[in-house]
């Protein structure tokens, strides 16, 4: 079975520091993909990187990255030059098994809330 | 574009009571899904679909049903709602041509069951 552990609740940091949120991921399957979305207070959930298995390289999109270690199963978001903006729940979530006709599950993690403080 | 559009934003029921939640979609992707949100939880999904006429269950399908009549609509059904189903509802829907194939989320209903 596919899971995805978010082993940090909250976090609180100031700002304009990097942040690291924590995503451990665990799956059988050889080929996955592994996103992180952003939830603001208002409720939406807001796509921000994408991390496939078979990527060489590490995500980056703007001032977010992915830290991709294939071997210890773990796909961090680092968070540079955070802002009060930043200040949101976020989720980490892979992309695994096919399941019928090209349809793909999204097995999310519990989540991490940050907050940014002035 | 609208994205993916989500009708009633908010709604309470009575235990017993029915509803429809509308989920539309102006992208022309072909994969929807419908997941729910609890407190100290991911998102899990609840039906999916591949394409119009198609419908599939998800892993927490008990007391939803569903229905895609039409490419651009994913309507999730309670028939009889409890207590156990107040949750946050999002759609999502998917295209199989982007870079990344990620989903798209709506904004969310919620659902208050007494």
């Amino acid at each position: 079975a596919q899971k995805i552990t978010q082993t940090q609740p909250g976090m609180f940091v100031q700002e304009k520091e990097a942040v690291t949120l924590d995503c451990t991921y665990d799956t059988s399957d050889p080929s996955y993909g592994l996103f992180w979305y952003k939830q603001p207070s208002s409720g939406e959930m807001i796509f921000l990187i994408y991390q496939g298995s078979y990527d060489q390289q590490n995500a980056t999109e703007g001032r977010y990255s992915l830290n991709f270690q294939k071997a210890r199963k773990s796909a961090n978001l680092v968070i540079s030059a955070s802002q009060l903006g930043d200040s949101a729940m976020y989720f980490c979530a892979m992309r695994g098994i096919l399941i019928i006709q090209g349809a793909q599950k999204l097995v999310f993690g519990q989540g991490t809330r940050l907050t940014i403080n002035p | 574009n609208a994205g993916v559009t989500q009708t009633p934003k908010f709604r309470v029921l009575k235990t017993g009571q029915s509803m429809t939640l509308l989920c539309a979609q102006d992208m022309n992707h072909e994969y929807m899904y419908w997941y729910r949100q609890d407190p100290g939880m991911g998102l899990r999904l609840i039906h999916y679909s591949v394409g119009e006429g198609t419908t599939a269950k998800g892993e927490v399908p008990d007391g939803y049903n569903v229905s895609r009549l039409k490419k651009q609509n994913f309507l999730l059904g309670l028939e009889s709602a409890a207590p156990s189903q107040t949750s946050v509802y999002f759609c999502a829907s998917r295209s199989d041509r982007g870079i990344y194939n990620e989903q798209f989320f709506g904004p969310g209903t919620r659902l208050t069951v007494l």
